[in-house]
């Protein structure tokens, strides 16, 4: 399962909302479905899984949706800290591993 | 607190293998599964394969099938990676990585190695 993200590049001002896109081709399990920020320099960190739940931690401004072979990440009132690239991850059972979209580097 | 804490940078020539090794403290890496993925410079993330130290059971991602092997030291709480063959294009961040069992994300992830094939 091949995922692509959109837009590359987003530039945003602080206390925008940011809308980030996941497209799969082929219909992925919600289930299997995570997020993660990476800044510059740094390992990535896991933002949601399961395509709409938050990790331990993460603030409230981050959601996520979707279903099928849409989902989305919405990162609500920006704030300068959350200059990051972000990616999203599927697990494929058939055969079994996991892959990665390219990543969404996000601008404020 | 949790921390998986790798070995440091390595620069090998092509041909060559490196072993990168990934010590966890703050849980037992028996009750996860533990995994290696891999960022080349100014790329997305790959994965390159999974073990579970509960049961020694092993799986790789089909590109690197044969190229490496990932080990593990029950009594160090420590995972090991090793890539044989190296080429020029195998340069690259390498993450260990935990996932809560049969979750499908990671949750927790160490600082990565770079490892560096150059002649």
């Amino acid at each position: 399962i091949v995922l692509t993200q959109s837009p590359d590049t987003l530039s945003l001002s602080p206390g925008e909302r940011a809308t980030l896109s996941c497209r799969a081709s082929q219909s992925v399990r919600s289930s299997s479905l995570a997020w993660y920020q990476q800044k510059r320099g740094q390992a990535p960190r896991l933002l949601i899984f399961g395509a709409s739940s938050r990790a331990t931690g993460i603030p409230d401004r981050f959601s996520g949706s979707g279903s099928g072979t849409e989902f989305t990440l919405t990162i609500s009132r920006l704030e300068p800290e959350d200059i990051a690239v972000y990616s999203c991850q599927q697990y494929g059972y058939s055969p079994p591993g996991f892959t990665f979209g390219q990543g969404t580097k996000l601008e404020i | 607190q949790v921390q998986l804490v790798q070995s440091g940078a390595e620069v090998k020539k092509p041909g060559a293998s490196v072993r990168v090794s990934c010590e966890a403290s703050g849980f037992t890496i028996t009750a996860y599964y533990m995994h290696w993925l891999r960022q080349a410079p100014g790329q997305g993330l790959e994965w390159v394969g999974r073990i579970a130290p509960s049961d020694g059971a092993i799986h790789y991602a089909q590109r690197f099938q044969g190229r490496v092997t990932v080990t593990m030291d029950t009594s160090a709480n420590a995972v090991y990676m090793e890539l044989s063959s190296l080429r020029s294009e195998d340069t690259a961040v390498y993450y260990c990585a935990r996932e809560p069992p049969e979750r499908t994300y990671f949750d927790y992830w160490a600082r990565g190695t770079l490892v560096t094939v150059s002649s």
